[in-house]
């Protein structure tokens, strides 16, 4: 889980492997941003899944939000080399701070032929 | 497709040294941002903005000023810089503040303080 004082997380697989990234957040969110950043490159948006949105795909993307238990995840099916790049999820604020995203500390995923 | 270009993208300051970053968005956006990028810390929100001549205090606001000159550029400044502000920087926009909005990234800019 990518969260809180966790340090950046690292996931190493091969090629045609699925791999799922957890996101757990703190404060009360109706949205989970995930965005994608490759190296030498700023955040890309991939995938954003909303609370009444149990889960959400796009293409060989998955991601999933629990609001019970402030989680959400982010799954690729058969992975490919591409797919090497850091995640990130985010969160948006609710009332007065609904302008700001807080990211997480990322995911490090990297795929090997 | 939206644009948000940084300039400098690398930049070396001495301890005391007075830098500008500049970011300009060429797709009407409202909303701009200042973020910075530590190894194993994410994105951390600096300041903000949601127009012209508008300014709002992030997460870590602490030696750094911003200016919204237009709604196309916004500004970082470091007027004494330390080296606890070597750093990726990255400038990102949006149309809405929140509301499911989409921020777009510019490509960073590396900011060394010796």
């Amino acid at each position: 889980s990518q969260w809180g004082e966790e340090n950046l997380q690292a996931l190493s697989i091969q090629e045609g492997e699925d791999v799922t990234m957890n996101c757990s957040y703190k404060t009360y969110t109706t949205v989970v941003h995930w965005y994608r950043q490759d190296s030498g490159r700023g955040p890309a948006l991939i995938i954003l899944i909303r609370s009444n949105e149990r889960e959400k795909r796009s293409g060989r993307l998955r991601a999933t939000l629990d609001t019970s238990s402030q989680s959400s995840s982010l799954s690729i099916t058969a992975a490919q080399c591409e797919d090497t790049a850091v995640y990130f999820c985010a969160t948006e604020g609710s009332g007065g701070s609904n302008y700001k995203l807080t990211f997480g500390k990322g995911t490090l995923l990297t795929v090997t032929p | 497709e939206a644009a948000v270009t940084q300039s400098p993208r690398n930049k070396v300051t001495v301890t005391g040294g007075n830098v500008t970053l500049s970011c300009r968005q060429t797709n009407s956006h409202n909303y701009m941002y200042w973020y910075r990028q530590d190894t194993g810390h994410g994105l951390r929100l600096i300041h903000y903005s949601y127009g012209a001549g508008n300014l709002q205090i992030g997460d870590v606001p602490d030696g750094y000023k911003a200016t919204r000159t237009t709604q196309e550029d916004f500004f970082l400044l470091l007027e004494l810089a330390s080296p606890s502000q070597t750093s990726l920087y990255f400038c990102a926009s949006s149309r809405l503040g929140g509301f499911y909005a989409e921020q777009f990234f510019g490509p960073g800019t590396r900011l060394t303080v010796l």
